[in-house]
């Protein structure tokens, strides 16, 4: 079973810091690995994608990859009372799959 | 640029009523198009997924079917609904047929309610 496991939260943190949120999944022969952020009630939508080891930096966002340990992660700096939502990890695994598998979310809260 | 519509955006159905979500998109062509399903308080089930007009995959047995009569439609249906299908249906698509995953892009979904 290829699983993506996420901490449910809640994750607070206060406004100005560093959010950073994991997520590990369970198979080595995964390409590419999505954040997605969702607001209570609307759909996911696509914020940061990674597909090689290392960091990727888009604004306040950075993901960062670790095939060897299986894990990958998000940081939010300066983080915004508008970056409370639930954000999700997800992985598709092996080449020339085109599906994507979810983990449950980790819902933030930013204290303003 | 590519947009993708779904409707409606809420539903209230009695048990055992039929079900019909629509899901189009627009500026893109041979779209991989996606049904799933988000329980309250769940993750995201896979329901459905299409790589072209009437190919389509189950992931899961359930009490749905799925259709896609042309490229850039993929329709979510149930002859009868039950309690458990209740649940916030998204409609997404892909990129398809380039070994390469580029994400998904979401509908705005649907609330659906079976009372």
């Amino acid at each position: 079973q290829k699983e993506v496991e996420q901490n449910s939260g809640p994750l607070s943190v206060p406004e100005g810091a560093i959010a950073s949120l994991n997520c590990t999944y369970s198979d080595r022969v995964s390409q590419s690995f999505f954040w997605y952020r969702q607001y209570s009630g609307k759909s996911p939508e696509l914020i940061m994608s990674i597909y090689s080891n290392g960091d990727k930096e888009d604004g306040r966002f950075t993901a960062q990859l670790n095939k060897a340990s299986q894990y990958v992660s998000l940081l939010i700096r300066d983080s915004q009372p508008s970056d409370s939502a639930t954000y999700l990890c997800a992985v598709n695994y092996g080449f020339g799959n085109e599906k994507l598998t979810f983990g449950t979310g980790t819902r933030l809260t930013i204290i303003p | 640029s590519q947009t993708i519509h779904q409707w409606p955006a809420t539903l209230v159905q009695p048990v055992g009523s039929p079900l019909s979500l629509e899901c189009t998109v627009e500026g893109t062509s041979n779209p991989n198009l996606y049904w799933y399903r988000q329980a309250a308080g769940r993750g995201l089930q896979l329901l459905f997924y299409s790589v072209g007009i009437g190919q389509i995959s189950s992931e899961v047995p359930q009490n749905l079917s799925a259709s896609r009569p042309q490229d850039r439609q993929f329709i979510l249906s149930s002859k009868k609904l039950l309690l458990s299908d209740s649940g916030f249906y998204l409609c997404a698509w892909s990129v398809r047929g380039t070994g390469f995953n580029y994400g998904y892009t979401f509908g705005s979904g649907t609330r659906l309610t079976v009372v």
